[in-house]
C-alpha cells in the first residue's frame, strides 16, 4: 500500500503486467492534472495530462483517470516494460492566475524482467 | 537544439556562502520554475515566474532569491539564510498555453 512520508512508496511489478499508480490531490480548483516520469539523476518528463472537466484520457500504453469526488488521480500503464522503471509524479496546475505548477508525492515503479 | 540548460551540474558550497544556480532556456517560454528535491522525496516549489520582471514565492521560498531580467534566464541564489541547502535543484520552463513543462538536468548542491 501507499503511505505519505519521507520516503517514496514503491510498486513492484513483473514485465508485461499492467501497473496502476495512484495520487491524491488537495486543490479542487486546479485546471489540469499531469503525470511525469523521472529517471535517476534526471529531470522529470511529461507523460500525459487531463483537464479537470474530464474523467479519463488515453495515450500510448497509458491511461489517466480523474475522480474529482474523492480527489484521486491514477496512471495506468499497460504491458509494463523494464524501461518504465522510474519515479512517477502527479502534478497540478493551480488556477491562481500565475501558472503555479505543484507536484505530489511520487511513486517508484520497479519492473522485473 | 531547443532546450533548458542548468549549470553547473555539481556545486559545492562552504557554509555561510551565497551561491547562484544558472537556468537558461531557448524555448521562448514565458513561465519558469525552480524546484528542490531531497533524496527519496518529491519536488517542492521554490519560486516561479510567469513573465519577465515578475515572480512569485512557492512553498519553500525562505533562504532563496531569484531574478527574471530576461525571458531566457531565471537564476536562483541560495543564500546563507537557507539552513539546509544540500539538495538536487531542478529548473523548468513552460508555455502558459500548454501543460507540458520542460526540465533541465538539475544541479546537485552540496554544502561542505
Amino acid at each position: 500500500g501507499e503511505s505519505v512520508g519521507l520516503h517514496l512508496p514503491t510498486l513492484s511489478v513483473q514485465e508485461g503486467d499492467n501497473s496502476i499508480i495512484n495520487c491524491a490531490y488537495s486543490n479542487s480548483a486546479s485546471d489540469y492534472f499531469i503525470w511525469y516520469k523521472q529517471e535517476s539523476g534526471k529531470g522529470p518528463q511529461f507523460i500525459i495530462d487531463i483537464r479537470s472537466n474530464m474523467d479519463k484520457r488515453q495515450g500510448q500504453r497509458v491511461t489517466v483517470l480523474l475522480n474529482k469526488t474523492v480527489k484521486h488521480l491514477s496512471l495506468q500503464i499497460a504491458a509494463t516494460q523494464p524501461g518504465d522503471s522510474a519515479v512517477y509524479f502527479c502534478a497540478e496546475i493551480m488556477n491562481t492566475g500565475f501558472q503555479k505548477l505543484v507536484f505530489g508525492t511520487g511513486t517508484r515503479l520497479l519492473v522485473s524482467p | 537544439d531547443g532546450g533548458i540548460t542548468q549549470s553547473p551540474k555539481y556545486l559545492f558550497r562552504k557554509e555561510g556562502q551565497n551561491v547562484t544556480l544558472s537556468c537558461e532556456q531557448n524555448l521562448n517560454h514565458d513561465a519558469m520554475y525552480w524546484y528542490r528535491q531531497d533524496p527519496g522525496q518529491g519536488l517542492r516549489l521554490i519560486y516561479y515566474s510567469q513573465i519577465v520582471n515578475d515572480f512569485q514565492k512557492g512553498d519553500i521560498a525562505e533562504g532563496y532569491s531569484v531574478s527574471r531580467e530576461k525571458k531566457e534566464s531565471f537564476p536562483l541564489t541560495v543564500t546563507s539564510a537557507q539552513k539546509n541547502p544540500t539538495a538536487f535543484y531542478l529548473c523548468a520552463s513552460k508555455d502558459p498555453t500548454n501543460t507540458e513543462a520542460f526540465f533541465g538536468q538539475g544541479t546537485r548542491l552540496t554544502v561542505v
